[in-house]
């Protein structure tokens, strides 16, 4: 079983779309959740770590569901800068390893 | 905005070559770490580093990988006898303390021909 199963996508939408990515993960222990993005041959950038009690970012909003080990990440009003992979990130606590997903492609079109 | 630097930012290399591959982390950072990413998959930890040793390792960083710190500022990735399959891109990456995030750096393409 893959410890993070993430949709690859492509998801292609219109500028000023709203898009939701979902994401699961296998082990019940993980405490820590993030969002990365990443861009075509670029590093992984942090977008939001993921809280309990969900968070919103500007136009980036983030819910987990710990009892479905479930996490989302929804975005509004696309934009084209908004094109890239977005990569659903756990760890079990502080300075152990981050878990990667493969990650869920996206394509904002004009 | 501090960065972590990695050079070279490609290499390419004879199979069975040894290779070093460079970082720099942000210089109040404490934890180290390797990760890699095989073209079209995910992202995957090799070995984090903190006060002068592994803390952890994976599977993948068997021995023929190993890290050294060799003075303040550099923390370096060495694979003895290189395979093809070891092609990869490889990132650096280093944070503050623990349950803080990682700043991570724009990679070292390693291809093993």
């Amino acid at each position: 079983r893959k410890e993070v199963e993430q949709d690859p996508g492509p998801f292609n939408v219109p500028e000023g779309a709203t898009v939701a990515f979902n994401c699961t993960y296998s082990n019940s222990a993980s405490q820590s959740f993030f969002w990365y993005r990443q861009d075509c041959r670029k590093e992984p950038k942090l977008l939001m770590s993921v809280y309990s009690s969900g968070n919103e970012d500007g136009r980036f909003t983030a819910q987990l569901n710990r009892a479905s080990q479930y996490i989302s990440l929804l975005i509004r009003d696309s934009k084209l800068s908004d094109s890239a992979t977005y990569l659903c990130v756990v760890s079990n606590s502080g300075n152990t390893p981050l878990v990667f997903g493969k990650g869920t492609r996206l394509s904002v079109i004009a | 905005e501090p960065e972590v630097t990695q050079t070279p930012s490609h290499q390419v290399t004879q199979m069975g070559q040894e290779v070093i591959l460079r970082c720099v982390p942000i210089s109040n950072h404490l934890y180290f770490y390797w990760y890699r990413q095989i073209l079209g998959q995910k992202v995957e930890f090799l070995v984090s580093f903190y006060n002068n040793e592994i803390s952890e390792k994976s599977e993948i960083f068997d021995d023929q990988f190993s890290v050294e710190r060799p003075d303040g500022s550099n923390f370096t990735l060495k694979i003895r006898s290189t395979k093809l399959e070891d092609s990869a891109m490889y990132f650096c990456a280093s944070s503050e303390g623990t349950g803080w995030s990682y700043t991570f750096g724009s990679g070292t393409r390693l291809t093993v021909v």
